[in-house]
């Protein structure tokens, strides 16, 4: 099993939807967790981190679920702009290290 | 904002040469990492460090070897080029396992 795991998509969706990813990860010890954007031959950018309580930024919302071990990314009246592939990260264990998900590719349409 | 600049956007290097891709960042971190992404994979870690002159081990370090002097600077060494080699090489940079990493545009490497 991976220790993170993401559906790699392509997600098609039409401009305006809502649309949502899942991430699972298998280390129960994991304490920090964010979502990255990456753009087609550019490097990953910080989306948002992912707190315990849930955050919301503008259309993102990020939701940790630990007891199930995974992570959840909504995105709200997607914009042609919001494709992109989306990695899940998690750090491994109490260290600095970061576990990346291969990504979820995600075309928005007019 | 964080800037971590990589040498070059793209190389084209022989089989068997020596290369050495730079990193450099601007905001004091101590946490600086060198990953490979190539298609499907995903981000491997090849070495990170922690501080200067100290250096660990990541996922696939075989064929690499990493050099830090300064605090803001963080190479990455390939021996001995070879074709497996070819792939897009990211360094990052972190202050506290908080806050993620931030990272360089990335060097796409090609190995003939």
């Amino acid at each position: 099993r991976k220790e993170v795991e993401q559906d790699p998509g392509p997600f098609n969706v039409p401009e305006g939807a809502t649309v949502a990813f899942n991430c699972t990860y298998s280390n129960s010890a994991s304490q920090s967790f964010f979502w990255y954007r990456q753009d087609c031959r550019k490097e990953p950018k910080l989306l948002m981190s992912v707190y315990s309580s849930g955050n919301e930024d503008g259309r993102f919302t990020a939701q940790l679920n630990r007891a199930s071990q995974y992570i959840s990314l909504l995105i709200r009246d997607s914009k042609l702009s919001d494709s992109a592939t989306y990695l899940c990260v998690v750090n491994k264990g109490s260290n600095y290290q970061l576990i990346w998900g291969a990504g979820t590719k995600l075309i928005i349409k007019p | 904002d964080v800037k971590v600049t990589q040498s070059s956007r793209y190389l084209v290097k022989r089989t068997g040469e020596k290369v050495f891709l730079e990193c450099v960042q601007d905001m004091d971190h101590e946490n600086m990492f060198w990953y490979r992404q190539d298609p499907g994979l995903g981000l491997r870690l090849i070495y990170f460090s922690y501080d200067v002159k100290m250096k660990e081990k990541g996922d696939i370090p075989e064929g690499y070897s990493v050099s830090r002097e300064k605090k803001e600077r963080f190479s990455l060494i390939l021996e001995s080029a070879s074709t497996n080699q070819t792939s897009m090489y990211l360094c990052a940079s972190s202050l506290d396992k908080r806050y993620g990493y931030t990272f360089g545009s990335g060097t796409r490497l090609t190995v003939v």
